[in-house]
Parts: structure tokens; sequence; C-alpha cells
């Protein structure tokens, strides 16, 4: 089974409309990421948590909210979806600690009509 | 701030050698990562380096210098499986705070 698991996998919705992409990990991490990925941008992070009760904002926060329910759950919400919000999401994990590698989940291919 | 330069594209042939430079410019450095990512798939971890020097791990090795603000990858013995894209990200300490900034990538096609 996978260490980080995302849904759902692909997307499509309409503008306007709230959206919430799911994350789990079984990696026991404390840290959890969300970023989005965007062709000729790489990869930026919207929202990052260190712990259940620690949420940050990360580079690209607007029009997007985060929910760590548990230790192992990161979820991200798009409150009021618009186009150019289409992008491929992705979650990751990692120790806590500095300097440790962060393992990514398989996306979510999220497009907003 | 913090900028991220790696070149857009790079072209190589099977059983060759290709080198990929990072270059940053951030404040609060605290190691630099290669991911590689094969289109539509998540990133995996390749390396780390957060000391300047060589880093050598089967077919692919990576160098720092911090006071260059400069990174390489370097695979050898290139595979076709090996076209994907490479993503340079450096680790930005601060403020209690631990993120990874990324480059654009650097996307190389291995030709036979």
């Amino acid at each position: 089974d996978a260490d980080v698991t995302q849904t759902p996998r692909n997307r499509i919705t309409k503008t306007g409309k709230r959206i919430m992409l799911e994350c789990s990990q079984t990696k026991g991490h404390d840290r959890m990421y969300w970023y989005r990925q965007d062709p000729g941008l790489g990869l930026r992070l919207i929202y990052y948590s260190f712990d259940v009760k620690d949420i940050n904002k990360g580079e690209i926060s607007d029009g997007y909210s985060v929910s760590r329910q548990a230790q192992a759950k990161f979820s991200l919400s798009l409150e009021s979806a618009i186009p150019n919000q289409t992008a491929l999401y992705f979650c990751a994990t990692s120790a806590t600690g500095g300097g440790y590698e962060q393992y990514f989940g398989p996306g979510t291919r999220l497009t907003v009509t | 701030g913090q900028n991220i330069d790696q070149p857009t594209e790079m072209t190589a042939t099977e059983g060759a050698i290709v080198q990929i430079n990072c270059t940053y410019q951030t404040s609060g450095f605290n190691g630099l990562f290669w991911y590689q990512q094969h289109a539509g798939e998540a990133p995996t971890f390749l390396s780390y380096n957060v000391l300047d020097g060589l880093e050598e791990k089967g077919r692919f090795s990576s160098f720092l210098s911090r006071s260059k603000g400069y990174s390489y990858l370097l695979l050898k013995e290139l595979q076709m499986k090996d076209s994907a894209s490479y993503l340079c990200a450096v680790i930005k300490a601060g403020d209690s705070s631990y993120k990874l900034i990324f480059g654009s990538g650097t996307r190389l096609l291995v030709r036979p």
C-alpha cells in the first residue's frame, strides 16, 4: 500500500464550487504539506503543518484553506474554485527536524471549468 | 527572497553522462535536494546535500558549493528510463520553520 495517498486522483469542477482534496499518510510523520504544480512554474507551497495544532501559509495560500484533522490527515479546500486553480496538486510528508526528505503522494489533477 | 535557476530542457544519448546545473540565491539556506519526476507522477527523492562536496549514489551524484550557490546532478550511464524532469529544491530555514523551495525543473530527454 502507498504511504501517502490522495483522493480524488482526478476532479473536474465548475467555477464557484467548493471542493476538498484529501491526503492521508501511514508514515507516522508529523509534517505535512500541500503543493500545486503548473507547467513551467515548478512546485509551489500552498500550506504546511508541522503538527495537528499547527497550520502555516505557504507561498500561494490565497483562495485555499486547510484542515489537519489528525496526524495522518491533511485536507485542502478551495472555497470557491476558479479556472486559474486548475493544476496538479501534491500532498507531501516529512519527519520532524530539518533536512529530512519529503515524500509525495500521487497527486490530484484538478480542472476548474 | 529566493531564486532557483535550472535549465529548462536537456537532451542526452543513452549510455552517456549528463550534468544538470542548479544555481540558487536564498536567505536561510539549510540544504539542497534533487528530485526526479516522471510526467504526471509524484516527485521522488534522489539526493540531499548540506555540506560542500560530492555525494555519490550509484549512477547518480550530486555536488554542492554553498559559497557559490551552486549544485549539479550528474547522471552516468544514461538509460531511457532516466527521461524525466529533475527538480532542484532548496531548504529555507528561519522563523522556526523549514520549507522546500523548488526550481522549475529540468526536463531531460534521453535518446537511443
